[in-house]
């Protein structure tokens, strides 16, 4: 496995239902992203760990729990959400910022439908 | 506030030349990167700019003017497989990238 990679790439979920998205990266950076896409909108940053402690928490919904386990992989763990949650889901990755490469590599993302 | 604006549509015809336009106002800023996003794919990485001027990079340049927080992306040469969308992303003071909305940008024979 090469790059950044996720799972699963599509998912349907009930507004009661529990799940969780998975993003592994194969880069060997240290700091690790969760954004939300939806469509016609910009970007949006949701989680930022850098060395695996969370640095910035956009004012996420708690129904959005994020995950770090090591700096490798990255999980968003999902809770009763509602039908405008239903978005691409992109995890990313890049070195640290003091390392002064800033680029993020993306993975395939997540399309998730909530019903 | 913060704002990055770029333009929601484009088209242009194979072969020819097209420049997609970013304006920036970020809080602090950290240089300007422009991504590829084609349809139901992940954006990639296509550059970088911190420093004002011109940035070749084979068919695609980039450029930066940080005193009318402005940049552009060139694309010569185009070729169908250009058809994407085409993101600019400013990075603030604390490192954090802010995204504009993608420029469509459609190529036709």
């Amino acid at each position: 496995e090469t790059g950044v990679t996720q799972t699963p790439r599509h998912l349907v979920m009930g507004m009661t239902n529990k799940k969780s998205l998975k993003c592994e990266q194969h880069l060997g950076h240290n700091a690790m992203y969760w954004y939300k896409q939806s469509a016609k909108k910009p970007l949006e940053l949701m989680f930022v760990y850098s060395l695996e402690e969370r640095v910035e928490n956009n004012s996420v919904p708690s129904r959005f729990s994020p995950e770090c386990p090591n700096s490798s992989h990255l999980f968003l763990h999902l809770h009763t959400l509602q039908p405008e949650d239903s978005a691409l889901y992109l995890c990313a990755s890049s070195q640290a910022w003091a390392s002064g490469s800033y680029e993020q590599y993306f993975g395939p993302g997540t399309r998730l439908t909530v019903t | 506030g913060q704002n990055i604006d770029q333009p929601t549509e484009m088209t242009a015809t194979e072969g020819a030349i097209v420049q997609i336009n970013c304006t920036y106002q970020t809080s602090g800023f950290n240089g300007l990167f422009w991504y590829q996003q084609h349809a139901g794919e992940a954006p990639t990485f296509l550059s970088y700019n911190v420093l004002d001027g011109l940035e070749e990079k084979g068919r695609f340049s980039s450029f930066l003017s940080r005193s009318k927080g402005y940049s552009y992306l060139l694309l010569k040469e185009l070729q169908m497989k250009d058809s994407a969308s085409y993101l600019c992303a400013s990075m603030d003071s604390n490192y954090q990238l802010i995204w504009g909305a993608g420029t469509k940008l459609i190529i036709k024979p």
